[in-house]
């Protein structure tokens, strides 16, 4: 069955550093989307992409975040100059069309120190 | 605009049926659940479209009414692998993103 793909598994940055988590949605997917769920809590969403460009984004996504389709195939959420509090689960997701379910990538754990 | 769900955790024995309802106060397109496991990512179960459909995917089931915007999934003849956390996600009509708007979840113990 088709996956989604997110590197890495676990990121341990230092606050006020950069990191870029990448994804590999599913090929014939036109969806795209990052989540985050701080331990226990809620899936929160972030960004929604399609089309090469983002479609929609939450009041959080300016101030910290971007996201790339580099080449056609990696989706790239990068965070600068993390804070404690983005200590939390990424979780990259696809789907085929509006009115089709979402595929989960594994997540990324990243952890701010 | 983030949707209810209720109850916040529910502990089964193995057999029981449990309900697990999702509330949302802006009218929608349509409605998901997922499950999601210690660690892991959530699971797609299925999606409700509105018109006020009901799916059933092997004993477990679900059914949406767009007059209330409300869903409610329903477990039946509950297993092991039933335990996790349910989801909700609602899509607003207005949008034409595929965003999700998740509910706090529901946490589910099915024990032996």
């Amino acid at each position: 069955e088709p996956e989604v793909t997110q590197t890495p598994s676990h990121q341990v940055t230092q606050m006020g550093q950069e990191v870029i988590l990448r994804c590999v949605p599913i090929s014939n997917h036109l969806y795209f989307y990052w989540y985050r769920q701080i331990l226990g809590q809620k899936v929160e969403f972030l960004v929604s992409f399609y089309n090469n460009e983002i479609s929609e984004k939450s009041e959080i996504f300016d101030d910290q975040f971007s996201v790339e389709r580099p080449d056609g195939s990696n989706f790239t959420l990068k965070i600068r100059s993390t804070k404690l509090e983005d200590s939390a689960m990424y979780f990259c997701a696809s789907s085929e069309k509006r009115g089709r379910g979402y595929t989960f990538g594994s997540g990324t754990r990243l952890t701010v120190v | 605009q983030q949707p209810v769900q209720s109850p916040q955790a529910v502990i089964l024995r193995e057999g029981e049926d449990a309900v697990i309802n999702c509330s949302s106060s802006k009218a929608l397109y349509s409605v998901h659940w997922y499950r999601q496991k210690h660690g892991e990512a959530p699971i797609f179960l299925m999606i409700l479209l509105k018109g006020g459909e009901q799916k059933g995917h092997d004993k477990i089931s679900a059914s949406f009414n767009e007059k209330k915007q409300q869903s409610s999934l329903y477990l039946t003849a509950s297993q092991l692998s039933y335990s996790g956390t349910y989801f909700c996600g609602t899509e607003i009509g207005s949008s034409n993103t595929g965003k999700l708007i998740f509910g706090q979840g529901t946490t589910l113990q099915v024990k032996p």
